[in-house]
């Protein structure tokens, strides 16, 4: 059971550069989410998709850009990266109404930027 | 507009005491209450929620919280904890058709020997 698997773990980038982080969950949920954790300020939604071929703005989404490639994938772009984009960067689904049933978690995505 | 508070952003105790995580949320429409749990290098996992009916919920690893609609508080208590509870715990709200969950900053839970 993979669940909710995140690549890269770990990633350094300078300024300006670009980066996809990819997400991919073998559950068959329709939901999916992107969310930032910060210290002190727990975790952040950026974007999410309901479904396949839909994504919405989250609370956080400037600097961001996400494609639902199917109903597996929902990848994350930098265009250009920030040293204020430095966070842990955690993928999750959902499935059935998405307020009362839980989110399943990957493992993270660490990311620097110098 | 949704909040979570966490009262305590780090909570020190003792190996086999009890220990009370606290969260209070803010919401103009009925709201479904959540505790996840993150360890060490890993995603959050869901330890219990709540949706509707008694407000005293049971979830892993001997954990409950008691949800007070008066107070609008869902705190999160164990009677004995051991060493491997040291974690960060995330108390969340939600509403139903939401996709907009929101985490409050975390407490981290040190069990100390």
């Amino acid at each position: 059971n993979a669940g909710v698997t995140q690549t890269p773990k770990f990633q350094v980038l300078k300024t300006g550069q670009s980066m996809t982080l990819q997400c991919a969950q073998d559950m068959n949920h329709n939901s999916m989410y992107w969310y930032r954790q910060d210290p002190g300020m727990g975790l952040r939604l950026i974007y999410y998709s309901a479904s396949e071929g839909t994504t919405d703005k989250g609370e956080v989404p400037n600097g961001y850009n996400v494609s639902r490639l199917n109903k597996r994938e929902f990848s994350l772009r930098l265009e250009s990266a920030a040293p204020s984009q430095t966070s842990v960067y955690f993928c999750a689904s959902s499935e059935g109404d998405p307020g009362r049933e839980k989110l399943f978690f990957g493992s993270g995505t660490q990311l620097s930027v110098l | 507009a949704q909040s979570v508070t966490q009262l305590d952003s780090q909570v020190p105790v003792f190996e086999e005491a009890p220990v009370e995580l606290r969260c209070n949320y803010s919401s103009s429409v009925s709201v479904y209450l959540f505790w996840y749990v993150q360890y060490p290098n890993q995603g959050l996992q869901l330890l219990l929620k709540y949706l509707s009916g008694s407000t005293l919920v049971k979830g892993i690893n001997g954990f409950e919280a008691e949800f007070n609609k008066s107070q609008t508080s869902f705190h999160l208590r164990k009677p004995s904890v051991h060493i491997s509870d040291t974690a960060e715990y995330f108390c969340a709200v939600s509403y139903t058709g939401g996709f907009k969950t929101i985490f409050g900053a975390g407490t981290r839970l040190f069990v100390k020997a």
